[in-house]
């Protein structure tokens, strides 16, 4: 069974350019969710999708941050503009429904360096 | 808010060992509790998912146990080897703020020393 795939896996921007980053989730998950890793601490949850519509964005950054998941499979999540605050892991992973009793299967996350 | 802390921040031991990672959490209205394992440079692996009707589950020389009316979890690893270097994760699950999504310690840093 292939895992979570994110890309690109290593990314370097200037600070008030825009980045996007892609994630395919395991077949058949209904649930998906972007985590922020910022370096020495443990993964924030930025959003979760269930199929294509959002369950929370509570802690997503709006004023520069964006995610979307058309047609309820591959999401994208996009910074515009980066700040250097923003350099972290951003973490995709999905789960077949909702996460209650299910495992939480992660990608290998996208490094981001903002200079 | 749901908040977790795990202790230690850092540990390392000679191989062959056998060592506890603890964790605590705020909130004991969790649905479950998930330990990771996360490599440099990696993503999460799941290692243990205990249900919160569960005391334990164990996979191998790992086993992990929940109280979750005192909101603590440890992480027992039997017979540590130099593979097991990594970092340990502890993650609850609860439905706090909208999101059915974990709550992520700090995590600890394990070294084993050949």
């Amino acid at each position: 069974e292939a895992g979570v795939a994110q890309s690109p896996r290593y990314k370097i921007i200037e600070k008030r350019q825009s980045v996007a980053f892609w994630c395919n989730p395991i077949s058949g998950h209904a649930t998906l969710y972007w985590y922020q890793q910022i370096l020495g601490q443990g993964p924030k949850l930025l959003i979760q999708f269930q199929n294509n519509g959002v369950v929370d964005d509570s802690q997503l950054p709006k004023d520069r941050f964006s995610a979307e998941r058309l047609k309820g499979v591959d999401s994208t999540l996009k910074i515009q503009p980066a700040k250097l605050e923003d350099s972290a892991v951003y973490l995709c992973a999905s789960t077949s429904q909702g996460g209650i009793g299910n495992t939480i299967y992660f990608g290998e996350g996208s490094w981001l360096t903002v200079v | 808010k749901q908040e977790v802390t795990q202790i230690p921040a850092a540990l390392s031991v000679p191989e062959g060992e056998n060592l506890v990672l603890n964790c605590s959490f705020t909130d004991s209205a969790i649905y479950n509790l998930q330990w990771f394992r996360q490599d440099p440079g990696k993503g999460l692996t799941s290692l243990l998912l205990i249900q919160s009707s569960q005391r334990e589950q164990t996979s191998g020389r790992l086993n992990a146990s929940l109280d979750k009316s005192s909101g603590r979890s440890t992480l027992y690893i039997a017979a540590s080897q130099p593979g097991d270097s990594a970092t340990y994760l502890c993650a609850v699950f609860d439905s706090g703020g909208g999101a059915d999504g974990l709550t992520f310690g700090k995590g600890t840093h394990l070294i084993i020393q050949p």
